[in-house]
């Protein structure tokens, strides 16, 4: 079985300051884990994925996430936050014993001016 | 490469009705799946099609099912539509196969509301 902790729904930045968005998982095989964004109305975007190369993995817009086998974690991080990041986030793991991802419950990004 | 579409982008039903919802796969791609998405349940899992088969399926009522074409085209049916099914629905296609594992490619979602 295989699941997945995003910490906090909400998580509210001010434009310029650093973004960390935190996901835990837990898999009894080793995982491919991914980040997807999400913009109003629209359906989710691959952000970056990590399939047991490079265990610091560069996504698009900035975006990088940091894959730690000792603490089962794979948080995302952005160096300065923009407007135009405000949005929901979704860490997912997989395979588990199926091609389908476990996602979870998201977290909303906030960015202040 | 054209990415994933579905249709209608919006629906407005009411309870009892039932409603078919349609999207297609990027070319190439033979993996279906289908997603309820609302505010208090977030993202969940309806089932997924690969090569016309339904391969996996998630913890949904029967109203709730689907199809897939030879063409990998799919199709979602919600029979007897109850308030509680307003949600956005969103498919997802995947070229994962055999012992292969992508990610998953996401569509823009249909807004469902059932009055």
């Amino acid at each position: 079985a295989q699941s997945v902790t995003q910490l906090g729904s909400h998580v509210s930045v001010s434009e310029g300051a650093l973004v960390l968005l935190r996901c835990n998982y837990s898999s009894s095989v080793p995982p491919y884990l991914f980040w997807y964004v999400q913009y109003p109305n629209q359906g989710l975007q691959l952000l970056l994925k990590y399939t047991s190369a490079a265990t610091l993995v560069k996504g698009i817009n900035g975006f990088e996430a940091e894959f730690k086998k000792s603490e089962t974690s794979f948080h995302l991080t952005k160096p300065s936050a923009h407007m135009s990041d405000a949005a929901e986030y979704f860490c997912a793991v997989g395979p588990g014993g199926s091609y389908i991802p476990t996602f979870g419950r998201g977290t909303s990004l906030i960015v202040h001016p | 490469k054209a990415g994933v579409t579905q249709t209608p982008r919006y629906l407005i039903k009411t309870r009892g009705q039932q409603v078919t919802l349609s999207c297609s796969p990027i070319s190439g791609h033979r993996s279906v799946s289908w997603y309820q998405q609302t505010p208090g349940q977030g993202l969940q899992f309806l089932f997924e099609y690969f090569s016309e088969t339904q391969r996996n399926k998630g913890n949904f009522p029967g109203r709730f099912s689907g199809r897939q074409f030879s063409n990998s085209r799919s199709e979602m049916n919600v029979s007897t539509l109850e308030l509680g099914d307003s949600a956005l629905y969103l498919c997802a296609s995947s070229s994962s196969g055999g012992s292969s594992y992508n990610e998953q490619f996401f569509g823009p979602g249909t807004r469902l509301t059932v009055l």
